[in-house]
């Protein structure tokens, strides 16, 4: 079963407009990451936070961690057609955390 | 640096044949994860490996899958007989050691099956 579950599932924006996508999951974690993936690629990691950490920022990415809400959010901030993808986060998948386990993602279409 | 490398890219089969799908992690990379990625069930975790040394196979949907890593840079997952119901996009992903998930995961592009 899926640790993560992102929201919502899509999302359309006009470009320069900001995209938020919420990522909840179940159970304590040591790192939350999230992934993004193009039409017909693999997944690209995009960013890590950990447990301890609120908030990081990468370029125009933002994203926040609350663990008492048991929760994430990324923000891609002034979004560009090259946006379009799907947007993915991963959680542990064990407690040793040597494996992921991901939700079933975001779909964003950044229209020009 | 190359990627992970998969291949085929795609395999378009028929039900009943076996199949054998192929993956090169990034050089120095110690672990190996096989997904599958459906619209269903989303990305689902098969298989990782750890030097080579398979670690959790729980996600290995029945006996006809299976995946081997015989040395640290080859990996191959097989499915047979294989099932219309195995369509689906197969990943392969490697990382290096680190504690507790901090190490991000490199994707390759996937092998595309179809079974008819």
């Amino acid at each position: 079963s899926q640790q993560g579950e992102e929201d919502p599932q899509a999302l359309s924006i006009q470009e320069g407009e900001n995209a938020t996508m919420n990522c909840s999951y179940k159970t304590s974690i040591n790192n939350l990451q999230w992934y993004r993936q193009n039409s017909g690629r693999g997944l690209v990691h995009l960013i890590l936070i950990r447990s301890n950490e609120r908030e990081k920022h990468s370029g125009r990415l933002r994203v926040t961690l609350d663990t008492s809400k048991k929760s994430s959010s990324l923000l891609i901030t002034a979004s560009r057609a090259a946006d379009t993808a799907s947007y993915f986060c991963a959680t542990d998948h064990n407690q040793a955390g040597t494996a992921l386990i991901f939700g079933k993602g975001t779909t964003l279409s950044v229209s020009s | 640096d190359a990627g992970v490398i998969q291949s085929p890219r795609h395999e378009v089969t028929e039900m009943g044949q076996e199949v054998t799908l192929r993956c090169k992690p990034i050089s120095g990379h110690d672990y190996l994860f096989w997904y599958r990625q459906t619209m269903m069930r989303g990305l689902e975790l098969l298989i990782y490996f750890n030097n080579n040394v398979p670690i959790d196979d729980s996600g290995m949907p029945e006996d006809r899958f299976s995946a081997k890593m015989p040395n640290a840079s080859f990996s191959t997952l097989k499915i047979q007989p294989s099932e219309p119901r195995d369509s689906a996009v197969y990943f392969c992903a490697s990382r290096r050691a680190g504690s507790n998930s901090n190490q991000p995961q490199h994707f390759g592009d996937g092998t595309r099956l179809s079974i008819l």
